[in-house]
């Protein structure tokens, strides 16, 4: 089954650190490039990272760059976003996506969502 | 940044009517444009992409047409699981951007 599964979100204070990962399976992981989208309760969408699919090249929104790290383990088919510094705006439905290209490059297309992990930072 | 304005906010219409939502670019995006549909309590889902071309699954009454900066998604007869927020999203300039959603809702 084609699928994304994210986990790892929860309750944490402001200033901590939370890392997610989302799990991929049904689909050749190491073809594409993955992305970190998200959702603020009650909000549209926000993309936030994307990790080239060799795991060399990252790339991050200007509102999480110097506090976020995108990577990726192709040998476990894991994508990962390691969270420092966390601000209650912050909080939100973290998403993985697959980038709807394969190969090097990016289409910046999604074409793959995971259902989610909600990351609520707060004191 | 380019920014994407959709419209209308909400949209109120019965299963077997037309759905026509919009989007406009703040700068030509060429056809760089997709549309996602999202449900409650679900990830959003592919619908179209390069402005005109249905991803893989989808329906053929989505459709999209509209280059440069207007671009319009169509649901030709409206089936109750269409009933979602619908976004559009720019990947031809840097940060890739998504409009703020059009809610289609059932009259």
């Amino acid at each position: 089954q084609v699928q994304l599964v994210e986990s790892g979100g929860g309750v944490v204070q402001p200033g901590r650190s939370l890392r997610l990962s989302c799990a991929a399976s049904g689909f050749t992981f190491s073809r594409s490039a993955m992305h970190w989208v998200r959702q603020a309760p009650g909000k549209g969408l926000e993309w936030v990272a994307v990790v080239s699919y060799d795991g060399y090249n990252k790339y991050y929104a200007a509102s999480v760059k110097g506090r976020f790290t995108i990577s990726r383990d192709n040998s476990k088919n894991t994508l990962y976003l390691q969270m420092n510094g966390l601000r209650a705006d912050d909080t939100a439905v973290y998403y993985c996506a697959k980038d709807r290209l394969e190969g090097s490059g990016y289409a910046w297309y999604f074409d793959l969502w995971g259902r989610g992990t909600l990351v609520t930072v707060s004191s | 940044e380019i920014v994407l304005t959709q419209s209308p906010a909400t949209l109120s219409l019965s299963p077997g009517e037309r759905a026509t939502l919009s989007c406009r670019a703040s700068q030509s995006v060429s056809t760089y444009l997709a549309w996602y549909q999202q449900k409650p309590g679900q990830a959003p889902r592919l619908l179209i992409y390069d402005a005109s071309t249905r991803a893989t699954g989808i329906p053929a009454r989505f459709s999209g047409t509209g280059s440069g900066t207007d671009f319009t998604l169509t649901i030709s007869s409206l089936e109750p699981e269409d009933f979602a927020v619908y976004y559009c999203q720019q990947p031809a300039d840097w940060p890739p951007f998504f409009g703020g959603g059009t809610k289609v809702e059932i009259k």
